[in-house]
């Protein structure tokens, strides 16, 4: 198993251009989400999915958009990329809940966004 | 807001315990205690959860208080690896969402 796979690792933008992250899982998870990182803060989730066709916001999803048609991959695109969007971007997923007996979310390397 | 309260930071010997202390004192019946840590800029890694029992693995144990106010990971013999930033995350237990603080940064001496 690959895991949770993320691309691109490392991305430079500028200010008003629109990119894709990708996000692939191969575990055949029903949950799948989006969090980023800003420097020394914890992580603050983007968007999630419960499963395919299945959306919805989380805490900051103001300028990001996502969608799943299928179960394993959760793209997070950029519509028009700002400074403030410079961050790490983590995707993680995990089984249905009840599936497992932890629960846990497993994680992808992270994708580093610079907007200048 | 936060659901949990770490120290910012805390240090420790190699090959001693390290014991972090986690607070959550609102904490609801139905909701569980989980511990992540992520090490430099990695993605974040899951260490162990537990509703009120003590509970044991691999990797490290979790005391939660009788009153579930408060717990503690016990990473019983740090090494230099187990260097990272260690979150404490308090989860509702039909809620796949995880709400992470700004955690305890743990450095292992030599």
């Amino acid at each position: 198993n690959a895991g949770v796979t993320q691309t691109p690792k490392f991305q430079v933008l500028k200010t008003g251009q629109s990119m894709t992250l990708q996000c692939a899982q191969d575990m055949n998870h029903e949950y799948m989400s989006w969090y980023r990182q800003d420097p020394g803060m914890g992580l603050r989730l983007i968007h999630y999915s419960v499963g395919a066709g299945i959306t919805d916001q989380g805490e900051v999803p103001n300028g990001y958009n996502v969608s799943r048609s299928t179960t394993e991959d959760f793209p997070l695109r950029l519509l028009s990329a700002a400074p403030s969007q410079t961050s790490v971007y983590f995707c993680a997923s995990s089984y249905r809940l009840g599936q497992t007996n932890t629960g846990e979310l497993f994680f992808g390397e992270g994708s580093r966004l610079t907007v200048l | 807001d936060a659901k949990t309260t770490q120290p910012p930071s805390m240090d420790c010997a190699e090959g001693r315990a390290a014991n972090l202390p986690c607070n959550h004192s609102t904490i609801s019946g139905n909701e569980y205690v989980y511990w992540y840590r992520q090490i430099h800029s990695q993605g974040p890694q899951y260490i162990i959860h537990g509703l009120k029992n003590n509970e044991t693995n691999e990797m490290a144990s979790l005391i939660i208080t009788e009153d579930r106010k408060s717990s503690t990971l016990i990473l019983p013999h740090a090494t230099l690896r187990d260097t990272a930033v260690y979150y404490c995350i308090v989860r509702v237990a039909n809620d796949y969402k995880l709400s992470f603080g700004a955690g305890t940064t743990v450095t292992v001496r030599a």
